[in-house]
């Protein structure tokens, strides 16, 4: 069965760093591009960027490009979303996806579980 | 980036009836070279990650079912459930993956009347 399965949620104080992780299995992992969508409380979703697993191309939305980073581990299949200083305004469910055609960018097919990052004093 | 809009921002159907959502980006999502619309539909239920259901504007993802249909070219799309049923209750993004970044639209909610 192909799927994304993301690491457990987070509770954190503004400053202090993150890293999430999405796991792919039951495909070829280096083979598809690997997006990031956050989604605010009762808000929609947003992008915030994608990376290709074969060689860790990636591309950011200008609304997310600097506050954080995607990185992908080709040896243990997983994609990882990173913050160095986290912020109230940062609380949200991040969902990892997968791109639809092999080594193309476009629509998401596969969809992990979701994390809920919450950010709070 | 391209800006998409989606319209109603909620609207309740009667169980069986049609169900219509518009969707309209800022440019066109239609690439020449291969004549395809880079344009998807998710739905999204509570508690849930989304749910691809058309790609290539009006292709169904394997698995879902025929009522849900997909229109349109260019700027202007159009998502149709053809006769509501209850697991429908959701609410329903476009996305464009023309340009990066590949942004969603705002969501239609949609509910039983």
């Amino acid at each position: 069965e192909v799927q994304l399965v993301q690491s457990g949620a987070e509770v954190k104080k503004p400053g202090e760093s993150l890293k999430i992780s999405c796991k792919g299995s039951g495909y070829s992992f280096i083979s598809y591009w690997i997006g990031w969508v956050r989604q605010m409380p009762g808000k929609g979703l947003e992008w915030m960027g994608i990376i290709y697993a074969g060689d860790s191309d990636t591309r950011y939305s200008p609304s997310f490009q600097g506050q954080v980073t995607i990185s992908a581990d080709r040896s243990i299949s997983t994609t990882y979303l990173e913050w160095s200083s986290l912020k109230a305004s940062d609380t949200a469910m991040y969902f990892c996806a997968r791109c639809l055609i092999p080594g193309t960018a476009d629509a998401f097919d596969i969809w992990g579980q979701g994390t809920l990052v919450t950010v709070s004093s | 980036d391209i800006v998409m809009t989606q319209s109603p921002d909620s609207l309740a159907v009667s169980l069986g009836e049609r169900a219509t959502i518009q969707c309209k980006s800022s440019q066109s999502v239609l690439y020449s070279s291969n004549n395809k619309n880079y344009l998807a539909w998710y739905q999204q239920k509570p508690g849930q990650p989304p749910k691809l259901l058309i790609y290539w504007a009006s292709t169904r993802e394997s698995g879902v079912p025929d009522r849900f249909s997909g229109s349109g070219s260019g700027t202007d799309f159009t998502l149709t459930i053809s006769t509501l049923q209850a697991e429908d209750v959701a609410v329903y993004y476009c996305q464009q993956y023309c340009n990066t970044p590949f942004t969603f639209g705002p969501g239609t909610k949609v509910d039983i009347k």
